[in-house]
């Protein structure tokens, strides 16, 4: 049972354009989302992140929205750069003492020059 | 701030032998570590859960005779595959949290070991 999906395993935008990458969830007590970008052999670099008493946190290029009623958080990349061309996880947290991470499959993110 | 590394990068290994992987985080003290597995195109995979001077707690089915955890200090951890197999190639990924996340929730990652075991 995959708790945080991505259902778009790639996304390709050009350059300039504003990137939106999804994630759902079906855990209603999850109470903090990440988003984490990953280059190929390499460990995931943490971007931004939101908690559920929010709706959105922004962070220069990077916004994060999160709707609790739908189950749903989105990242927004804008403008989009060649360099931000990776693959994008998102994560959820339940809290509690181990703050253990629930990722989802991420999305490969491809801004075209 | 927040860099979390790991040593080796890259491992080959002969199949049966055991190789440790170390996890360190270089800048803030690590109250809990976290390694991962990545298979390709898949997302991370949590194996465990340590804390500073405990236990390891294990995923389900994760064996934990087969992959040692160790966290002695609030800066280091480390992950021992014992006797190793070919299927345990893998990305193996360390994750740390601590007192210079920006909340307790942030995990920041080390750059990855890559295992081959032949």
């Amino acid at each position: 049972d995959q708790q945080v999906k991505q259902n778009s395993p790639s996304l390709s935008v050009q350059e300039g354009r504003i990137s939106i990458l999804n994630c759902d969830y079906t855990n209603s007590m999850f109470d903090y989302f990440l988003w984490y970008k990953k280059y190929p052999a390499e460990g995931p670099t943490f971007l931004i992140s939101i908690s559920s008493i929010k709706d959105k946190n922004e962070d220069g290029r990077f916004t994060v929205f999160l709707n609790k009623s739908a189950k749903h958080l989105s990242l927004h990349i804008v403008p989009s750069q060649p360099g931000d061309s990776a693959v994008y996880f998102c994560a959820a947290s339940l809290g509690g003492s181990n703050y253990k991470l629930t990722f989802g499959k991420g999305t490969l993110l491809t801004v075209n020059p | 701030g927040a860099v979390v590394s790991q040593h080796p990068s890259r491992v080959i290994c002969k199949s049966g032998t055991s190789v440790k992987i170390e996890c360190r985080s270089l800048d803030f003290q690590a109250t809990t570590m976290f390694w991962y597995r990545q298979f390709p195109k898949q997302s991370l995979m949590l194996m465990a859960t340590s804390n500073e001077g405990s236990k390891a707690t294990y995923e389900q089915g994760v064996e934990k005779d087969k992959f040692l955890i160790n966290h002695a200090s609030l800066t280091l951890s480390t992950l021992t595959v014992t006797s190793a197999h070919p299927e345990d190639s893998s990305f193996y990924i360390c994750s740390a949290r601590g007192l210079a996340a920006l909340s307790l929730e942030t995990q920041y990652f080390g750059p990855g070991t890559r295992l081959l075991v032949l």
